[in-house]
C-alpha cells in the first residue's frame, strides 16, 4: 500500500538555525497537511496545501514557517529561525482528489530537536 | 467551537482484559467525520477508524469495535481481549465534513494504554 514518507526521521538543530522537514506525499495525491505534536501532548494542525497555494494555516504557522512543493513529488515545511519551542515531532498527511471516501494517512514524522 | 474530550488521560489494564477508551466531542456542525488513530511508542499515527455524522451503525473490526452515539456526542472505542501490543496513545479527532480542502482535524488529547503482561 502507498505510503506517505517523511525525511529525515530526526532532525537535531541549534536554535536560530534554519531546517527543512522533507516529505513525499501518496503519488497522485493532491492536498497536503503538516501536523505538529509537542512531546506528550496533542497533535495540532498547522498548514494544508493544494494546488500550490496554502488553504489555511493555523496560528501556531507564524511567519517563521512556509511550505512548498518544489517539484511533483516533496512537500517541505521550513522553519527559518527555530527556536526551542518548535521542537516536537512534525506529521505530514496528503489526501487524493474525492478524499471524501479517504481518511488522512501520516507519515511516520520527523522527530525535530532543538537546542 | 469544536473540541474533542478524552477524559481518560492513563488506562492500565492487564492482557486479555476488555477496555474502553472514552471520547466525547463538540460541534456545530451537521456532518461531521471522526476519528480514532494509534500511536505506539514507535511515534507514528496509525490510522484506525472513520465514522461519518450520519452513520451511526457500530463497527467491529476483529478485537476493536466502536460505539457511535450521536446523541450524547460520543464515539467510544473498545478493545476486547487487550494484548500488550496494543500499548500504545490513542487519539480520538474530529473534522466537519464540509471543510473542503481543509481536513483539520480536531484532536484530544490522548489516552495512553498500558497492558501488562
Amino acid at each position: 500500500e502507498p505510503e506517505v514518507t517523511q525525511t529525515p526521521s530526526h532532525q537535531v538543530t541549534q536554535m536560530g538555525q534554519e531546517v527543512i522537514l522533507r516529505c513525499v506525499p501518496i503519488s497522485n495525491h493532491l492536498y497536503f497537511y503538516w501536523y505538529r505534536q509537542i512531546l506528550g501532548q496533542k497533535v495540532e494542525f498547522l498548514v494544508s496545501f493544494y494546488n500550490n497555494e496554502i488553504s489555511e494555516k493555523s496560528e501556531i504557522f507564524d511567519d517563521q514557517f512556509s511550505v512548498e512543493r518544489p517539484d511533483g513529488s516533496n512537500f517541505t515545511l521550513k522553519i527559518r529561525s527555530t527556536k526551542l519551542e518548535d521542537s516536537a515531532m512534525y506529521f505530514c498527511a496528503s489526501l487524493p482528489g474525492g478524499w471524501e471516501n479517504s481518511p488522512l494517512h501520516f507519515g511516520n514524522g520527523t522527530r525535530l530537536t532543538v537546542t | 467551537a469544536q473540541k474533542v474530550t478524552q477524559a481518560q488521560t492513563e488506562i492500565s489494564v492487564v492482557e486479555k482484559e476488555d477496555v474502553t477508551l472514552d471520547c466525547v466531542y463538540e460541534t456545530r456542525d451537521t456532518t461531521y467525520y471522526l476519528f480514532w488513530y494509534k500511536q505506539p511508542p514507535s511515534g507514528e499515527l496509525v490510522f484506525l477508524i472513520r465514522r461519518n455524522s450520519f452513520d451511526e451503525q457500530n463497527e467491529i473490526s476483529g478485537r476493536y469495535s466502536w460505539n457511535f452515539q450521536k446523541s450524547t456526542s460520543s464515539f467510544n472505542f473498545t478493545i476486547t481481549a487487550s494484548q500488550v501490543v496494543d500499548s500504545a496513545v490513542y487519539f480520538c479527532a474530529l473534522t466537519p465534513a464540509n471543510a473542503g480542502n481543509n481536513r483539520k482535524l480536531i484532536w484530544g488529547l490522548g489516552t495512553s494504554l498500558a497492558v501488562n503482561p
